[in-house]
């Protein structure tokens, strides 16, 4: 299994609150994503990153910030949680590019009240 | 409509059977093709990508067909572990944008013994 960590695994939170939610590889692989899992839809893009500080907005970006300062990490950062936001995130690394194999963290279950 | 469609199911088959899922997608200019497989709760992982001339896996097969723009998974003498769900992924371009990978919701898969 790819060295992928995801942290926290399960978190419960109040509307209007900051959350950060971390995303921590081992591979060295250049591109890693954020994603949001929902009844109905599938796995959306909310934002990627191709390198450190090179960040860019996927499909589900609005009320959503990424940062990522080493190539290990990836934060998710939710600036003012809302109960729309209630969802499973999924972290994803991929070496080269986006149409290489993406290997998932475990995700984590985020609810907003 | 949406841009890579599956039937939801859920397709619930006997151990041995053999089960096929497709999936539609909008673009006409997509150029890499997957499914995924998801248990209940856990990750995405790869399970196969799929070729113009159509792979296989033991028990899977893949099969792409441009011109009506579907792609196929068929799995074959179906086991109790094969349950699960099974995501088609579609990327649109060849220069690696994260933002053309495109996620089905998913084909429910529960094989009964």
């Amino acid at each position: 299994d790819a060295g992928i960590t995801q942290s926290p695994r399960h978190k419960v939170t109040e509307t209007g609150t900051p959350v950060t939610l971390r995303c921590h590889q081992t591979e060295n692989h250049r591109y890693m994503y954020w994603y949001r899992q929902d009844p109905g839809h599938g796995l959306r893009l909310i934002h990627y990153s191709y390198g450190v500080k090179d960040t860019d907005k996927g499909e589900v970006s609005d009320g959503y910030s990424v940062s990522r300062s080493k190539t290990e990490d990836f934060l998710l950062t939710l600036e003012s949680a809302t109960s729309s936001q209630t969802s499973v995130y999924f972290c994803a690394i991929s070496l080269r590019a986006s149409t290489d194999t993406q290997y998932f963290g475990p995700g984590t279950r985020l609810t907003v009240l | 409509r949406k841009e890579v469609e599956q039937d939801p199911g859920p397709f619930n088959v006997p151990e041995g059977a053999t089960v096929a899922f497709n999936c539609t997608y909008s673009n006409s200019a997509s150029q890499s093709f997957f499914w995924y497989r998801q248990d209940c709760r856990k990750e995405p992982k790869l399970l196969m990508s799929v070729y113009s001339s159509g792979n296989e896996d033991g028990r899977f097969t893949a099969q792409l067909n441009r011109a009506s723009q579907y792609i196929s998974l068929l799995i074959r003498d179906s086991k109790l572990s094969d349950s699960a769900t099974y995501l088609c992924v579609v990327t649109e371009g060849s220069s690696g944008s994260a933002r053309q990978l495109t996620f089905g919701s998913g084909t429910q898969l529960t094989v009964l013994p």
